[in-house]
């Protein structure tokens, strides 16, 4: 089975600054079946990115997916209130499908 | 607009069977995956399992043994069943649905429901 370790675990940041989340796999993602979904508390995962940089429908462009291989990135260009919560990444390229332990996103 | 909606018993006995359904509404579950994916209290997601509309599956190794995901596209709903349940299985159950054929990611889910297993 593929981990996906992210890092980092928290990240505190102001409205306004940009965010860079990594996703590392403990093997190569198969055609970049990588995914990422953001989560509020109370609140099921919504997807943000797929096949690793393609924003899914309704996603502001200031959510950006990166990389290849074993290392993948979100980024969020500007942080907005509305995007403080938990990301994950999830890869499809092998089964069973796998999900990282998370980054929580903080107001600082 | 698709939504999706768990239902099913919040509580279970240790050792008995979990049966959670899935009904989807303002769309088609035909031509689609439908999955399950399930969320301990503050901690991280875990697939369980999904099901294309045609019935084929796939199913988590670490679960495989206890669990049956099944379609009925008449009632365009999907059922999860999660055999001999431990405190371990206390969760949020997440049923999603997938984007056309792709079982890669999924693009639509339900609000999730809490399952405890308890005595």
């Amino acid at each position: 089975e593929i981990v996906l370790t992210q890092s980092p675990g928290t990240l505190s940041l102001s409205p306004g600054e940009r965010a860079t989340l990594s996703c590392r796999a403990s093997q190569s993602v198969r055609s970049n079946y990588l995914a990422w979904y953001q989560q509020k508390p109370g609140q099921a995962p919504r997807l943000l990115i797929y096949g690793a940089s393609s924003r899914a429908t309704g996603i502001p462009d200031r959510f950006s997916g990166s990389g290849s291989g074993t290392d993948f990135t979100l980024t969020i260009s500007r942080l907005e209130a509305e995007d403080f919560a938990v990301y994950y990444c999830q890869q499809s390229g092998s089964s069973p499908q796998t999900f990282g332990q998370g980054t929580k996103v903080e107001i600082k | 607009q698709v939504q999706l909606q768990e239902s099913g018993p919040g509580l279970v006995k240790p050792s008995e069977t979990l049966s959670l359904t899935c009904s989807v509404s303002g769309g088609s579950i035909s031509n689609y995956y439908g999955s399950w994916i399930r969320q301990p209290p503050g901690k991280g997601l875990e697939w369980i399992a999904y099901i294309y509309y045609s019935g084929s599956t796939n199913y988590n190794p670490s679960l495989k043994s206890r669990v049956t995901i099944s379609v009925d596209t008449s009632k365009n709903q999907f059922s999860l069943k999660l055999s001999s349940v431990t405190a371990a299985d206390t969760a949020v159950y997440y049923c999603a649905r997938g984007p056309g054929s792709s079982s890669g990611w999924w693009d639509y889910w339900g609000q999730g429901t809490l399952v405890t297993v308890s005595s």
